[in-house]
């Protein structure tokens, strides 16, 4: 069965520090792709990035940056010198397809991360 | 651009109440649209999702119904609120199998 675990409940760190959201999956589908979406204290749920299983290449926009193993079911994210505005909490997310060409998102239970000034 | 709109924000019910959620996805065509649920301690549920006009799947038995009246619009109905219906729900789209874009949610009280 598919499944994402975010083993790090609640992180805290000071501005302009570097801190990385671990995420770690499971799935038997050999086409996959994975996601990370922020959700500030509003609620809306935003879309950061989706990596397809097919592409182990590392991405980097601004100040975030992912990493993806394959080898170790990993798919990791780096938010470097880290701002107050950073604050909120993180999901990572698996698909698995549904009924013809729909998604189904697996999501972990979130990181919630403290942004200290 | 496409947008998504989701209304009402907020929402305090009874018990035993109906409820009406309601979902529109404005800049696209034949959009699958979705239903997730957000209840305390952030955990995400998908609890329908649509790939046309009429076409509803359930992803869990509940006191909630799902209905597409038209093809960029999705509504989230129950006859008769529990106290545990109570949570944040977020409308959602997405393009075939695509990315999933999400709503502004809606915090729903049952008391």
């Amino acid at each position: 069965a598919q499944k994402v675990t975010q083993a790090q409940t609640e992180i805290s760190v000071v501005e302009k520090e570097d801190v990385t959201l671990d995420c770690v999956y499971e799935t038997r589908d050999t086409t996959y792709y994975l996601f990370w979406y922020k959700q500030p204290p509003s609620g809306e749920l935003v879309f950061l990035i989706r990596r397809n299983s097919f592409d182990e290449q590392n991405e980097i926009s601004g100040r975030y940056s992912w990493n993806f193993q394959k080898s170790t079911s990993s798919f990791n994210f780096t938010i470097t010198a880290s701002q107050v505005v950073d604050s909120a909490v993180y999901f990572c997310a698996l698909s698995e397809k549904r009924g013809g060409a729909t998604n189904k998102l697996i999501f972990g239970t979130g990181t919630l991360l403290a942004v200290q000034p | 651009s496409q947008t998504i709109h989701q209304w009402p924000a907020t929402l305090v019910q009874p018990v035993g109440s109906p409820l009406s959620l309601e979902c529109t996805v404005e800049g696209t065509s034949n959009p699958n649209l979705y239903w997730y649920r957000q209840a305390a301690g952030r955990g995400l549920q998908l609890l329908f999702y649509s790939v046309g006009i009429g076409q509803i799947s359930s992803e869990v038995p509940q006191n909630l119904s799902a209905s597409r009246p038209q093809d960029r619009q999705f509504i989230l109905s129950s006859k008769k609120l529990l106290l545990s219906d109570s949570g944040f729900y977020l409308c959602a789209w997405s393009v075939g199998g695509n990315t999933i874009y999400f709503g502004e949610g809606s915090w729903l009280t049952v008391v």
